[in-house]
């Protein structure tokens, strides 16, 4: 089925650690996003990309940093972890193009920094 | 500064009955706008958007949202609710200040909780 894959699904990390969310996409969508899903602030875009090659920094983007090696895989690292971190993180990808486009989103990786 | 607001934080609804969830947006320029449903431990998935065109838009699951460029809202609506619309719904905007880059980057409210009982 195609769409955007995301692990871990759950992680609990330590403050300090370094962590990488992993997102893959199969619908060689050019763009992707990395958005952090927090309770009464809705979705924040935390870094994206255009095209491979190519990343951006969104509206919360301190303390994370992106690569897009390829068109599939767009990690999302963490360098050094602290608990205002504490979240769901959402991939998602849009085809590009003019207009506007609609993002499919992957499922989610809730993490957890004590 | 563009914003996006959804003025509940939950609504209730009797299954059946019609639902509105409201959202009201701020751009300087002409608005793109999203409607997206979050079923539990899920990603968001689609609904429907408007560009340009007719005020009414229609989209997944029997939803439509009506454009009101005069009130600046953008009220997704179903005429009979079903429980399994139970969800959380989020309003979204294109954000202009990436116009010509990136063309997905949205900026959400905070979402709607829709609770509909049998």
């Amino acid at each position: 089925i195609a769409g955007i894959t995301q692990a871990p699904t759950s992680q609990i990390l330590a403050a300090g650690r370094r962590m990488t969310l992993r997102c893959t996409q199969d619908m060689r969508h050019n763009a992707m996003y990395w958005y952090r899903q927090d309770l009464g602030l809705g979705l924040r875009l935390i870094h994206y990309s255009n095209t491979a090659g190519t990343t951006g920094k969104g509206e919360v983007p301190d303390g994370y940093s992106v690569s897009r090696a390829n068109t599939d895989d767009f990690p999302l690292t963490l360098a050094s972890a602290v608990p205002s971190q504490t979240s769901v993180y959402f991939c998602a990808s849009s085809d590009g193009g003019a207009g506007a486009n609609v993002l499919t989103f992957g499922a989610g990786s809730r993490l957890t920094v004590l | 500064a563009q914003s996006v607001a959804q003025p509940e934080d939950q609504v209730n609804v009797a299954e059946g009955n019609p639902l509105t969830v409201k959202c009201t947006y701020s751009v300087s320029g002409n608005p793109y706008l999203f409607w997206y449903v979050q079923y539990p431990n899920r990603g968001l998935q689609f609904l429907l958007k408007y560009i340009t065109g007719d005020n009414l838009v229609k989209g997944s699951y029997g939803f439509e949202a009506e454009f009101n460029k005069s009130q600046t809202s953008f009220h997704l609506k179903k005429p009979s609710a079903l429980v399994s619309d139970s969800a959380l719904y989020f309003c979204a905007v294109r954000d202009e200040r990436y116009y010509g880059g990136s063309q997905g980057n949205l900026i959400f409210g905070k979402g709607t909780k829709l609770s509909v009982k049998p």
